[in-house]
């Protein structure tokens, strides 16, 4: 497609149940990243993929969040047992191979846990 | 580990003023970026700093890195109502064994407002 699409763009979940978020990134982009936005706050970075390499989960919060790619494109943010501070925007980005180029936001999901 | 921060957090101004948002990191890099961020949107890349010294200028935006400083600053001139937005600069630090690819850093952002 022309620009990352994100699904669903709000969600509505009750506390202690699973969400999925889907990402799918601009054709071509072998780069793939999810940051997450807290109202009125900056981005925090969750996790990266790059290709077949393993990806580097390090911003991921707890062991409730993973995420996974198939086929080098779509990816799926899970949060399993949501609590009440996983309400935030989450935001995937993708990425040519490419120095220099920066990314391209999709336009997120805000996740609201009640 | 890599902080990145902006100031001032908010900025209120009138139009027709200028004003400039800073944005100073802690490790070196040669490079930064600039986003716009509109209420309930999501990022759109405004400029791609790749060296010292450089500057961009779109319309009433011109942005400039000094990696010595580690500063950048976003400069507006003759503030108008539709440039109000949060804006957030990122800070890259490549993946050494991905090579091209980075994961970028966030600022907290400067949410600017512009009063008629």
């Amino acid at each position: 497609g022309a620009g990352v699409s994100q699904s669903p763009s709000n969600k509505v979940t009750e506390k202690g149940k699973d969400v999925e978020l889907r990402c799918d990134p601009i054709s071509g982009h072998t780069a793939l990243y999810w940051y997450r936005q807290s109202l009125g706050q900056g981005l925090e970075f969750l996790i990266y993929f790059q290709g077949n390499s393993a990806p580097d989960k390090s911003g991921l919060p707890s062991d409730r969040f993973s995420a996974e790619r198939t086929g080098g494109s779509v990816s799926t943010l899970t949060i399993q047992r949501t609590q009440q501070e996983d309400s935030a925007v989450y935001l995937c980005a993708s990425s040519l191979v490419v120095f220099n180029y920066g990314y391209t936001f999709g336009s997120g999901t805000r996740l609201t846990v009640v | 580990e890599l902080k990145v921060e902006q100031n001032p957090l908010f900025l209120s101004m009138q139009e027709g003023k200028n004003y400039t948002i800073y944005c100073n990191y802690s490790t070196t890099s040669d490079r930064l970026y600039w986003y716009r961020q509109d209420p309930g949107k999501s990022l759109e890349s405004l400029f791609v700093l790749l060296s010292n010294g450089a500057v961009k200028q779109e319309g009433r935006l011109m942005a400039s890195l000094d990696t010595k400083a580690r500063l950048s600053t976003l400069h507006i001139t003759a503030a108008v109502h539709d440039l109000s937005a949060t804006y957030f600069c990122a800070v890259p630090r490549l993946y050494i064994s991905n090579f091209g690819n980075e994961k970028l850093t966030f600022g907290t952002g400067t949410r600017l407002t512009i009063i008629p």
